[in-house]
This record gives structure tokens, sequence and C-alpha cells, in this order.
């Protein structure tokens, strides 16, 4: 929705590495924020970029480029419960805005 | 309380019948947002609140959905006449303050409810 777009589906091998990109339209930018979530269960709060550049969080880690509207949420040493699904989002008039989500499949 | 709440988890309700969901939001936030989510899909933005008031119900898909929240704590989504269209898993979000131009105040989203028109 309003032009944010990720991949339907990945698929990764356990201990690899992972980029999930998204892109959106850069009109009005507020940041950008990354959210996982489990089959069955609410999203959780991941990352939120504002400024551009890469943000590590232990295993995870978040990119942004302001210019040209365009981020990626990188997965390190992937494991098995990480297998979910995971949303980019945007603010725009009070309230967030997500993409389709990108499900992520992790094997053996 | 420490999360979202959403009450009931699951409904079932038949084609016609009428329905509320109940979202309790974490104490002292004042924004509260409603999502409809389907399966596949990113959550889809239905109605926000601040405080007690409805700050932007673009999203409601038509004149059957309709949500209170008159203390501005609790709110209800209320669906009339529902259709087997409606099934979907609704989500209820809350954050200190609402999504402003630079905010990094993230939601924090209930469980949800799923909801199953046959």
């Amino acid at each position: 929705g309003q032009n944010i777009d990720q991949p339907t589906e990945m698929t990764a091998t356990e201990g690899a590495i992972v980029q999930i990109n998204c892109t959106y339209q850069t009109s009005g930018f507020n940041g950008l924020f990354w959210y996982q979530q489990h089959a069955g269960e609410a999203p959780t709060f991941l990352s939120y970029n504002v400024l551009d550049g890469l943000e590590e969080k232990g295993r995870f880690s978040s990119f942004l480029s302001r210019s040209k509207g365009y981020s990626y949420l990188l997965l390190k040493e992937l494991q098995m419960k990480d297998s979910a699904s995971y949303l980019c989002a945007v603010p725009r008039g009070g309230k967030l805005i997500f993409g389709q989500g990108t499900e992520l499949s992790v094997k053996p | 309380g420490a999360g979202v709440s959403q009450t009931p988890s699951n409904k079932v309700t038949e084609k016609g019948k009428y329905v509320e969901l109940r979202c309790d939001p974490i104490s002292g936030h004042t924004a509260l947002y409603w999502y409809r989510q389907s399966l596949g899909q990113g959550p889809e933005f239905l109605i926000y609140f601040q405080g007690t008031g409805a700050a932007d119900d673009s999203g409601l898909p038509n004149d059957r959905f309709f949500a209170v929240r008159p203390e501005g704590s609790v709110s209800t989504l209320k669906i009339q006449r529902t259709e087997r269209g409606d099934s979907a898993v609704y989500l209820c979000a809350s954050s200190l303050t609402h999504m402003g131009a630079g905010s990094n105040y993230g939601y924090t989203f209930g469980s949800g409810t799923r909801l199953t028109v046959v």
C-alpha cells in the first residue's frame, strides 16, 4: 500500500546472511520501521531509521538511504527461529503504513 | 496493563451478525490504532484515536465499521451485518503519541482477534 514494496518471500539457509529490501515513496519522509511477525502472532518492533546509514543491533542491522527511498534489513547467522514475516513501515498522516511483508523461510 | 490486550482472541460469527472487538491499550498511551490483516498481507490501516477522538478513520472500508474510545483508554471496533469478506485478523496497537514527524515511538501491538464469518 502507498508504494511500499518488499519481496513477497525469501528462503535462506541456517547460519547464512539474508538481506530483505524495502522501497518507499520518498515524499514526506518521517523515518522507517521494521517489524518481525511470527505466524499467528503480533508484529514486534525491530528497528527504526531516520538518518542515512547502517544501524546494527546484534544479529540484525537496518540500512536506510533517504535519497533513494530504499532500506534493507540484514539478518546474520540465521537461526530457524528467524523464520517469520518481516514488515517494512513508514509513518504517514499520524499512523504507520505497512508494506505487504516478506515471508522468510530458514532451512536447515 | 503491561501490554496491549485484545479480546476475544477468536470469534466465529454468522454472516449478517453484529460483532464487537475490544482493545485495552498500554496504560498512558494516548494513541490507539486498529488494523486489519489478511493472510499473506501486511496490516491495513482502519482508524486511529488520539485520546477519545477519532483522528483519522479514512481506512474504514464502509459504514458497517465503526469504532469508539469513550474514555480515552479501551476501544471497541464494531462491525454490523458481517460479510464473509470481513474475515481477517484485527490488530490493535497503541503508542505514547501519534506517529508524527521524526517520531521514534514504535507501536506495541496486541495479539489480535481472528474473526471468521461463516
